[in-house]
């Protein structure tokens, strides 16, 4: 069974840092590209983050460039959110997410067929 | 520009059916794209991928109520016998090159 447990979310004053984690189980974890997907409240969803399954390659929301940074831990199985910078407008619940398909050896992009359960991040004063 | 178009309210009696719609902008018609549903209070759980020919994809314990088919441009999602636990806002979601979009959402409201 798939599992993602994301971890870290929390009370963040404006320009603070925070890192986000996502414990995943029940599949091969190298084998699958990962996002970060955000929403604020009351508001839709909004994709952050995504890196491909070895790591070695990384996207980000125009939002969040030069502020976030995702990274993933092959041993741990551990997917990672760094946060810094902070604004008030960061404020969301953060969803990990997973690709639907074996990336392999070239990561093209797919839609996520599991979502972790969320975390939340308050940015404010 | 990739964009994703969805109504942001929908309403159907319960047992009946209701129809959804996700529109492709940007000339992206061949495009597949997911249909998510997020329950009050919940994270969003994958109904299915679809793709242009109609084929789709359904997630773990997705049932036989739920449906999906593609014309042109458009992308929906068919759910049928209604039921309470189906009031939820429902996403489309789809990817481009170095990018991933989601439509602006519709809340289906069972009467």
């Amino acid at each position: 069974e798939v599992q993602l447990l994301e971890s870290g979310g929390n009370l963040i004053q404006p320009g603070g840092s925070l890192r986000l984690s996502c414990a995943a189980s029940g599949f091969t974890f190298t084998s699958y590209a990962m996002s970060w997907v955000r929403q604020a409240p009351g508001k839709g969803l909004e994709w952050v983050s995504g890196i491909s399954g070895s790591g070695d390659s990384t996207h980000y929301a125009d939002s969040v460039k030069g502020r976030f940074t995702i990274s993933r831990d092959t041993y741990k199985n551990t997917l990672y959110l760094q946060m810094n910078s902070l604004r008030v407008e960061d404020t969301a619940v953060y969803y990990c997410a997973k690709e639907i398909s074996d990336s392999g050896n070239y990561w093209g992009g797919d839609v996520f067929d599991y979502w972790g359960q969320g975390a939340l991040v308050t940015v404010s004063s | 520009q990739l964009v994703l178009s969805q109504s942001p309210s929908a309403s159907a009696s319960l047992g009946a059916s209701v129809k959804l719609t996700c529109t492709l902008r940007g000339g992206h018609y061949n495009y597949a794209i997911a249909w998510h549903q997020q329950q009050p209070e919940k994270g969003p759980r994958f109904l299915m991928k679809l793709n242009s020919d109609g084929s789709h994809i359904k997630g773990d314990g997705i049932p036989d109520r739920f449906s999906a088919s593609s014309s042109g441009a458009e992308r929906y999602l068919t759910i049928s016998s209604l039921q309470s636990e189906d009031e939820a806002d429902y996403y489309c979601q789809t990817w481009g090159t170095g990018i991933w979009v989601f439509g602006g959402g519709t809340k289906l409201s069972v009467l």
